[in-house]
């Protein structure tokens, strides 16, 4: 168990739909990343926040938005949902904000299929 | 720019023979590598790193991997695989201090017969 929890393990939702995925960081942990894994683009980073400041960004659509919350879960919210937004969400913490060491711990992810 | 390749998208052994996942790098500077694991329906978990101290790094359940810079690689071994190491493994690179810099490879996927 690392730590990462991770709601909803699963959802099913239709085109045009939002949903929000939710993630608690480890105890302790200050960074929160939100990861898109699909079969066709493997792992992707979409963002990053640190102590509720967004920190980094990757490849997130413009759809989809992300915050930290004071208590430092994090949620991931995804609108106007496409068939191609199917794909398992992970989020993941680690302790360090600025300087990243590759030591992430991550949630078992929200498996969102769109139909 | 970094980018990280693993050689063989599947590996299929017989328990209690050797594991050997092919992971090539490449990097401007010099870069902090790791390994991750993925069972099924479960996170990825840190197997082991790489942050330019030994260039023999063990890990967690007996793996451990080389790093050698000449020919740019990171192979994963195991002396002796068990059912229990079925699973995805992915090879990570890192130049930075950046999520953004973190790049993970495709995935090996290791099947452990019985």
């Amino acid at each position: 168990d690392s730590g990462v929890t991770q709601t909803p393990k699963h959802l099913i939702t239709a085109t045009g739909q939002r949903v929000t995925l939710r993630c608690s960081p480890r105890s302790g942990d200050l960074s929160v990343y939100w990861y898109q894994q699909s079969l066709d683009q493997g792992l992707q980073f979409l963002i990053q926040y640190y102590n509720g400041e967004e920190r980094a960004k990757g490849n997130i659509l413009e759809r989809f938005s992300a915050q930290q919350f004071p208590d430092l879960h994090s949620e991931l919210n995804l609108s106007s949902l496409e068939l191609g937004d199917s794909a398992l969400y992970f989020c993941a913490s680690s302790v360090a904000g600025g300087g990243h060491t590759g030591e992430l711990f991550f949630g078992e992810g929200s498996r969102l299929t769109v139909l | 720019a970094q980018s990280v390749t693993q050689l063989d998208s599947h590996v299929s052994v017989s328990e209690g023979t050797p594991v050997l996942l092919r992971c090539n790098y490449s990097s401007s500077y010099s870069p902090s590598l790791f390994w991750y694991v993925q069972h099924p329906n479960k996170g990825l978990q840190l197997l082991l790193k790489y942050t330019s101290a030994a260039t023999l790094v063990k890990g967690i359940n007996g793996f451990e991997a080389e790093f050698k810079k000449s020919e740019t690689s990171f192979h994963l071994t195991k002396p002796s695989a068990h059912m229990s190491d079925a699973a995805e493994y992915f090879c990570v690179v890192s130049e930075g201090g950046s999520a953004r810099q973190l790049t993970f490879g495709s995935g090996t996927q290791l099947t452990v017969l019985p």
